[in-house]
């Protein structure tokens, strides 16, 4: 079983939409989660990151942890074309050394 | 926020020839940087990880001979492929680390797109 895993999609949606992006990951002990977000041939740049469980929101995006589930949403509400890019779950291995990526989800929000 | 800047953005070379990627942190001194690989609609799979004034260390499947790192100084780590053939041809990407790993410690360069011909 892969560490981190994330469906690839790839996902369209119209404009206005929720989105709602998901990755589980198998070890446990992972504390921290980010979401970044990559547009196409540019370098991934941080969305959001959250310690541990619970929900965090910035603006019209929302990143929830379920820790006993092992799973982790992105949301996206009110979606727009400029949302439109690939979408990557990461967590810093257990020692700490580097981040494990998904698979990255592809989005594609039409107007 | 934090810029972590790569140079050059897009090189073409030709085979059996050897290429420098830049990763450079602008703003802040990077005591670890990493080097990833993306192949298109793949995920970001790191390459080796370099800490300031010591030898890299390369996940499992990865040619240290081919794929030479250097970080030099806590601002600048530099990957080299030697001898490229086309199949190295891959989008590199490089990520600068300020601090303990988690939360928005992590800083990404832009990329840099090698095509080898």
């Amino acid at each position: 079983q892969k560490e981190v895993e994330q469906d690839p999609g790839p996902l369209s949606v119209p404009e206005g939409a929720i989105v709602s992006l998901n990755c589980t990951y198998s070890n446990s002990a992972f504390q921290y989660f980010m979401w970044y977000r990559q547009y196409s041939r540019k370098g991934p740049e941080l969305l959001m990151y959250t310690y541990s469980s619970g929900n965090k929101e910035d603006g019209r995006f929302t990143a929830q942890v379920d820790k006993s589930s092992k799973y982790i949403s992105l949301f996206i509400r009110d979606s727009q074309p400029s949302d439109s890019a690939t979408y990557l779950c990461a967590m810093p291995n257990q020692a700490g050394t580097a981040l494990i990526f998904g698979k990255g989800t592809t989005l594609s929000v039409s107007s | 926020g934090a810029v972590v800047s790569q140079h050059p953005s897009w090189v073409i070379c030709k085979s059996g020839t050897s290429v420098k990627i830049e990763c450079r942190s602008l703003d802040f001194q990077a005591t670890t940087m990493f080097w990833y690989r993306q192949f298109p609609k793949q995920s970001l799979m790191l390459m080796a990880t370099s800490n300031e004034g010591s030898k890299a260390t390369y996940e499992q499947g990865v040619e240290k001979d081919k794929f030479l790192i250097n970080h030099a100084s806590l601002t600048l780590s530099t990957l080299t492929v030697t001898s490229a053939h086309p199949e190295d041809s891959s989008f590199y990407i490089c990520s600068a680390s300020r601090g303990a790993m988690g939360g928005n410690t992590i800083y990404f360069g832009e990329g840099s797109w090698l095509t080898v011909v």
